[in-house]
């Protein structure tokens, strides 16, 4: 089974901060997502990935960063915490092709983020 | 501009009874869609994949339909049990390829 797991389920910090989200998936998958979910608005896509050291802009990028040095792990910065980016965050993998339906993605159990 | 619906209301149904959620898009020509589940606090798991040369796709008691000339997909839950009360999104491969295009899903009570 393909296992996605995020770093913390549940997090608090101060408008400022700087804020890492860790996403680790254990299926070597080459795609990986982040998206925000806020009621009312859905799963709206932040950042993706194809590959390692390779990102691209999703829907609502401002305010956040992505690294991905390693295949199976995608990290989403928030360079300056602000409260409107109190939200639950959800990382995804998917591979492309292969045995699994293409794009079929597999997510974490999700990191609520609140910013005070 | 590309559009996904769901029912925005929730979908409040008796034991045993079928289920039916609905999603409708515009502007878009997907391959195929995609019907996710999500608990309270939990992230989506993937239920079923319909492409869009099948009309009709089952899995045990779930079944979906996917009408390319309405422009809609419509999923099915027969025989409903509590247990699957959560919320149901839709998803479509953008025009890109690659990226998902979800719905805002649609919150599914069971009583028994």
């Amino acid at each position: 089974d393909v296992k996605v797991t995020q770093s913390s389920r549940y997090l608090v910090k101060r408008t400022g901060e700087k804020v890492f989200l860790e996403c680790v998936q254990d299926m070597d998958h080459e795609n990986m997502f982040w998206y925000r979910q806020d009621p009312g608005l859905g799963l709206r896509l932040i950042y993706f990935s194809y590959d390692v050291k390779m990102k691209e802009k999703g829907d609502i990028p401002e305010g956040y960063s992505v690294s991905r040095e390693k295949k199976e792990r995608f990290s989403l910065i928030l360079e300056s915490a602000s409260t409107n980016q109190t939200s639950m965050y959800l990382c995804a993998s998917s591979q492309p092709g292969s045995l699994q339906p293409t794009d079929t993605q597999y997510f974490g159990p999700g990191t609520r983020l609140t910013v005070l | 501009s590309q559009k996904i619906e769901q029912n925005s209301e929730a979908l409040n149904i008796q034991e045993g009874k079928t289920a039916t959620l609905t999603c409708n898009y515009t502007n878009y020509s997907p391959a195929y869609l995609q019907w996710y589940r999500q608990d309270p606090g939990r992230g989506p798991v993937f239920l079923l994949l319909i492409r869009e040369n099948e009309k009709e796709k089952r899995k045990e008691r779930l079944k979906v339909t996917f009408d390319t000339t309405l422009k809609q997909s419509l999923f099915h839950i027969t025989a409903s049990q509590p247990a699957d009360s959560a919320t149901y999104l839709c998803a479509l491969v953008g025009n890109q390829g690659g990226k998902l295009i979800f719905g805002q899903g649609t919150e599914l009570s069971v009583k028994p």
